[in-house]
């Protein structure tokens, strides 16, 4: 069974960081690509960054182009989100997602069960 | 590449068909996928590539279209579709997803 547990959510202030931790298991960690996916209260889906299986191909959303980093490590299972320069507008449930392939625009077929990212003074 | 959903919200009984919709700004060719959101839970996968069923997913839900226009079709609703259901694109960078169709049993 696939597993996907996201961890590291939580407050942080304007200008902030966090960095989100995704464990995955249940499956070949390092044949798939991994995304982040943010969902702020009461609204949409928004895509936050994906990355391919072997870390050689990696893309962000314009809206944290520059403030956040996605990164894995296939010998812990596991990928990361680390979030600088937080902002207000940040402020979300982020999941994370396996891609049901090695690259980052593969389908999106397991889904963690989010955690709360929440920026506020 | 925007994918504008409709219609925002969908109120039907049981048992009715649902048919919503997924229009693109430019073709994403089949590389268009559905997701189920029900309260308080994690988007589940439905239909990738425009017309697959994900694994376990019941066959009263099909997908349909390519280019711009796509629809996912709903057959003999059931209480357990109460749902917000969202588009997916994986055709071009950034991902991106429609603004949802909220379904709701009369």
């Amino acid at each position: 069974e696939v597993q996907l547990v996201e961890s590291g959510g939580g407050l942080a202030k304007p200008g902030g960081s966090l960095r989100l931790s995704c464990a995955a298991s249940g499956f070949i960690f390092s044949a798939s690509g991994m995304n982040w996916v943010r969902q702020a209260p009461g609204k949409g889906l928004e895509w936050v960054s994906s990355i391919s299986s072997g870390s050689s191909h990696i893309y962000y959303a314009d809206s944290v182009k520059g403030r956040f980093t996605i990164s894995r490590d296939n010998a812990k299972n596991s990928v990361y989100l680390q979030m600088n320069s937080l902002r207000a507008e940040d402020t979300a449930v982020y999941y994370c997602a396996r891609g049901d392939g090695p690259t980052g625009r593969a389908p999106m077929g397991d889904w963690g069960q989010g955690t709360l990212v929440t920026v506020s003074s | 590449v925007v994918l504008t959903q409709s219609p925002a919200a969908l109120s039907l009984s049981l048992g009715e068909r649902a048919i919503l919709s997924c229009r693109a700004n430019q073709s994403v060719s089949n590389f268009l996928a559905w997701f189920q959101q029900k309260p308080g839970q994690a988007p589940r996968l439905l239909i990738y590539d425009a017309s697959n069923r994900a694994t376990g997913i019941p066959d009263r839900f099909s997908g349909g279209g390519s280019g711009t226009d796509f629809t996912l079709t709903i057959n003999s609703l059931e209480p357990e579709d109460l749902a917000v259901y969202y588009c997916q694109q994986r055709s071009n960078w950034p991902l991106t997803f429609g603004g949802g169709t909220k379904v709701d049993i009369k």
